[in-house]
């Protein structure tokens, strides 16, 4: 089956410091990623869509210059928190959408904690 | 009210059936998603329906639609304690976009 893997699965970084998360299509190309966030208890925030070789699309509300988003290949995403504060702390999904079907394959997700 | 709600709390015995339910507003969607998430993981695609089905069935799941009043259900038949986990119900919300509930979480006990 299709698997999305993230790295790392859990960081600790100290306030003011940027963290990259990656976001990778092992057997498949993706044409279209998305990255979403979710807190404690509660559902998936779609932050963005991220295509291939393209700007990503931010959900209304999301700070684009603090969430920059890269897809340079068809395997792999890459999401940058910038300045990151304790607010930012949650775990952050990604999913990654193949060019054929209507299923996305989510990652494992990653655990961002701001000290 | 949110486009996606789920009740938040479901409990049952094991061997019993568990029923999910959910309800959205917006009836654009092609497709109606079920996912499963257990504690610190991602979500697991168990089943979705395309929007002019009823019903469909896969094993222990079995899912209903009735659009009319737009609301979708899960059933799981002889629930375990390996189910227990939190059930997201999502949408469609094009561009290959999902729109997810808050999710359901479920404990099964003994």
């Amino acid at each position: 089956g299709a698997v999305v893997s993230q790295h790392p699965s859990r960081v600790i970084c100290k306030s003011g410091t940027s963290v990259k998360i990656e976001c990778r299509s092992l057997d498949f190309q993706a044409t279209t990623m998305f990255w979403y966030r979710q807190f404690p208890k509660q559902s998936l925030m779609l932050m963005a869509t991220s295509n291939e070789g393209s700007k990503a699309t931010y959900e209304q509300g999301v700070e684009k210059d603090k969430f920059l988003i890269n897809h340079a290949s068809l395997t792999l995403s890459t999401l940058t928190v910038t300045s990151a504060h304790p607010e930012d702390s949650s775990f952050y999904i990604c999913s990654a959408h193949p060019a054929q079907g209507n299923e996305q394959y989510f990652g494992p997700g990653t655990r961002l904690t701001v000290t | 009210g949110e486009d996606v709600e789920q009740s938040l709390f479901l409990s049952v015995r094991e061997g019993d059936s568990s029923v999910i339910n959910c309800t959205y507003t917006d009836s654009s969607s092609t497709y109606l998603y079920w996912y499963k998430q257990e504690p610190g993981a991602g979500l697991q695609l168990l089943t979705y329906i395309f929007s002019n089905m009823d019903m469909k069935q896969d094993q222990r799941l079995t899912v209903l639609l009735n659009k009319k009043d737009k609301h979708l259900s899960l059933r799981i038949a002889d629930t375990q304690t390996g189910d227990s986990a939190i059930y997201f119900c999502a949408r469609g919300g094009g561009y290959n976009k999902l729109i997810f509930g808050a999710g359901t979480r479920l404990a099964v006990h003994p």
